[in-house]
């Protein structure tokens, strides 16, 4: 099955800084990668998605990159603020599958 | 957009109680729904698939038969824990999704505790 790694843990940065967060991925066949934030005791909240058939995806301070050949994908949040302190979650899924196999989460605080 | 309502929220009972978690997409048919199982600081690990109408396809290592799953109708999944045991507690989420080419979308979980 797919197994989808996460890095860094733990992610801490100053205002207005950016943030990224890497995950790389086993099954080539995964086509689907979508990107998570929780907040404490929340479900997950969807934030941005990318397809295999893309490069890369942006929506105002949120970017997602996807190397299909390198099965890597990143998160890019610039011009951090507060509230973007969660845990973010990265995962892939196979195409007729829909299955979710998710990263082991980013922890990131903001630091004011 | 997408509504899935998941109740209880919280839920403490004492061990051997068997409890109930409901799943429900309020503004769509969702022929697939996902329950995931979080412990605190960890990820989300998928427990089982349920489609509606048919058995629910477990995840390796998830027993059928202490996880009990239905899916009776294109809006409600229902996720049994039968005889629970303070192992068991953990923060239950469920997933619904409707067509292929959306994400999945998540109820608020039941944070799970038995005495």
């Amino acid at each position: 099955g797919e197994n989808v790694e996460q890095h860094p843990s733990t992610l801490s940065v100053q205002e207005g800084d950016s943030a990224v967060i890497k995950c790389t991925y086993s099954d080539s066949a995964s086509n689907y990668f979508p990107w998570y934030k929780q907040e404490l005791g929340k479900r997950p909240q969807l934030i941005i998605d990318i397809r295999s058939n893309v490069g890369e995806k942006k929506d105002q301070r949120i970017a997602v990159t996807l190397n299909k050949t390198a099965k890597h994908f990143s998160l890019h949040i610039t011009e951090t603020q507060p509230e973007d302190s969660a845990v973010y979650f990265c995962a892939a899924s196979p195409p007729n599958d829909y299955k979710l196999s998710f990263g082991a989460g980013t922890t990131v605080t903001v630091r004011a | 957009g997408a509504v899935v309502s998941q109740h209880p929220s919280w839920v403490i009972c004492k061990s051997g109680t068997s409890v109930k978690i409901e799943c429900r997409s309020l503004d769509f048919q969702a022929t697939t729904m996902f329950w995931y199982r979080q412990f605190p600081k960890q990820s989300l690990m998928l427990m089982a698939t349920s489609n509606e109408g048919s058995k629910a396809t477990y995840e390796q290592g998830v027993e059928k038969d202490k996880f009990l799953i239905n899916h009776a109708s294109l809006t409600l999944s229902t996720l049994t824990v039968t005889s629970a045991h303070p192992e068991d507690s953990s923060f239950y989420i469920c997933s619904a999704l409707g067509r292929r080419d959306q994400p999945q979308h998540f109820g608020d979980g039941t944070r799970l505790s038995i005495l």
